[in-house]
């Protein structure tokens, strides 16, 4: 039982360039969600979704975009990345309480 | 806006002494509230969860919550070098879709 798994670890990436971040959970759980951390802050919601096929904007989902076709896997991708982009993205699956993934830290430059 | 607020802190407390973390929300319709720690460079594992008012102790940790006041509480008794972390307090609102509002954290640290 893995949990949640996030790659890539680290990426750096040039203003305009787009990526894929890759998230997994083995334990069944309908709900997923993706956070931003900056440094400093909380954790800002980006998406969720509550089941496959079902996704949902959350507070910060600007120049992000998610998909949810398996219960699995909630990939985020960014088009067009922007410095402001630059931050610690947290995939996390959820029943009675969060499993984080280990994250994903993403420089844009 | 839903807001959950925190001293962002540093706190600094002696080894062996007790913390005390403070924590505010807005949204009176909240129902779950968690306490989380995140160690620098690291994932946020949880710690604690409360739904009802008053207290909730497990090993060193106390949460206390009291709904009236809008405000939940962390407690972490003999407090160790390796409670140094950031802590984070979390809020659900609707529990359609378990959505977490986190406050900012307070950092925390334990003085040998």
């Amino acid at each position: 039982n893995a949990g949640v798994t996030q790659t890539p670890k680290f990426r750096i990436l040039k203003i305009g360039q787009s990526m894929t971040l890759q998230c997994a959970q083995d334990m069944n759980h309908n709900y997923m969600y993706w956070y931003r951390q900056d440094p400093g802050m909380g954790l800002k919601l980006i998406y969720y979704s509550v089941g496959a096929g079902i996704t949902d904007k959350g507070e910060v989902p600007n120049g992000y975009n998610v998909s949810r076709s398996t219960t699995e896997y909630f990939p985020l991708r960014l088009e067009l990345a922007a410095p402001s982009q630059t931050s610690v993205y947290f995939c996390a699956s959820s029943y009675n309480g969060y499993t984080f993934g280990s994250g994903t830290r993403l420089t844009v430059v | 806006q839903k807001e959950v607020e925190q001293n962002s802190g540093p706190l600094s407390v002696p080894e062996g002494a007790i913390a005390s973390l403070n924590c505010t929300y807005s949204d009176r319709v909240s129902q779950s509230f968690f306490w989380y720690r995140q160690y620098s460079g690291k994932s946020p594992e949880l710690i604690m969860s409360i739904y009802s008012n008053g207290d909730k102790e497990d090993g060193r940790f106390t949460a206390q919550l009291n709904k009236a006041s809008q405000y939940v509480s962390l407690l972490i008794r003999d407090s160790q070098p390796s409670d140094s972390a950031t802590y984070l307090c979390a809020v659900i609102s609707n529990f359609g879709n378990e959505k977490l509002t986190f406050g900012t954290g307070t950092r925390l640290t334990i003085i040998p």
